[in-house]
């Protein structure tokens, strides 16, 4: 079955500083993975998907991911976090179709 | 711009009277879909539309069903809403059945029972 794991349930980083937050897989065939933000009390927002081809992804918003296939990961990354990065952040596979699979999501806090 | 809008955005009702959460988008997708949040929790497909077609989840409670009139209005609704049913309701569409094709989300619909 299709999974996404997210290892921790909190992130804290302080502004300015790189930011990582972590995404393992356990998909069959080639894996399409996402990754989404969801502020306080607002729907998710796509941030940016792997596909294939190119094992770092650039999104949104500054947002990049590093796709590896030999250790099943997906972190999402920033160079230089802000205040407003401050969110909930969610990793996703797809199953049969279009359905999406959820990690459990990481909050992250950057503080000023 | 283009979006999916999802009224309203705070819905209170009691429990056991039934509720209906409704969903636009001006997207144009094929593809609609309604999740279930609870408090921080990941978001739970309950079931999708494409097109016409109606996908439900195996684990979808027989208390939620849901309506497409058209491509652009989708409705869940609740028939006798419990207290576990309290959540963050979520549409979502993509613009196909292609598992490469990102999902646009509405704000959502808090529904609290009284």
């Amino acid at each position: 079955a299709q999974s996404v794991a997210q290892p921790e349930d909190q992130v804290k980083v302080a502004e300015g500083n790189p930011l990582t937050v972590k995404c393992t897989y356990s998909v069959s065939g080639n894996p399409y993975l996402f990754w989404y933000v969801q502020y306080p009390n607002r729907g998710l927002q796509f941030l940016l998907k792997y596909i294939t081809g190119d094992n770092l992804v650039k999104g949104s918003y500054g947002f990049e991911a590093e796709f590896n296939k030999s250790q099943t990961s997906f972190h999402l990354k920033k160079p230089s976090a802000l205040v407003s990065d401050s969110a909930l952040y969610f990793c996703a596979t797809t199953k049969a179709g279009t359905a999406l699979i959820f990690g459990k999501g990481t909050t992250l806090s950057v503080s000023s | 711009d283009a979006m999916v809008i999802q009224n309203p955005r705070y819905q209170v009702t009691q429990f056991g009277k039934p509720v209906t959460l409704s969903c636009s988008q001006t997207l144009n997708h094929n593809v609609m879909y309604w999740y279930q949040q609870k408090s921080s929790q990941a978001p739970k497909l309950l079931f999708h539309y494409y097109d016409k077609d109606f996908n439900n989840e195996a684990d979808t409670p027989d208390n939620f069903q849901s309506r497409r009139p058209n491509t652009s209005f989708c409705f869940l609704d609740i028939r006798s809403p419990g207290l576990g049913d309290a959540a963050m309701y979520l549409c979502a569409t993509s613009r196909a059945t292609e598992s490469n094709q990102p999902q646009h989300f509405g704000d959502g619909t808090r529904l609290s029972i009284l």
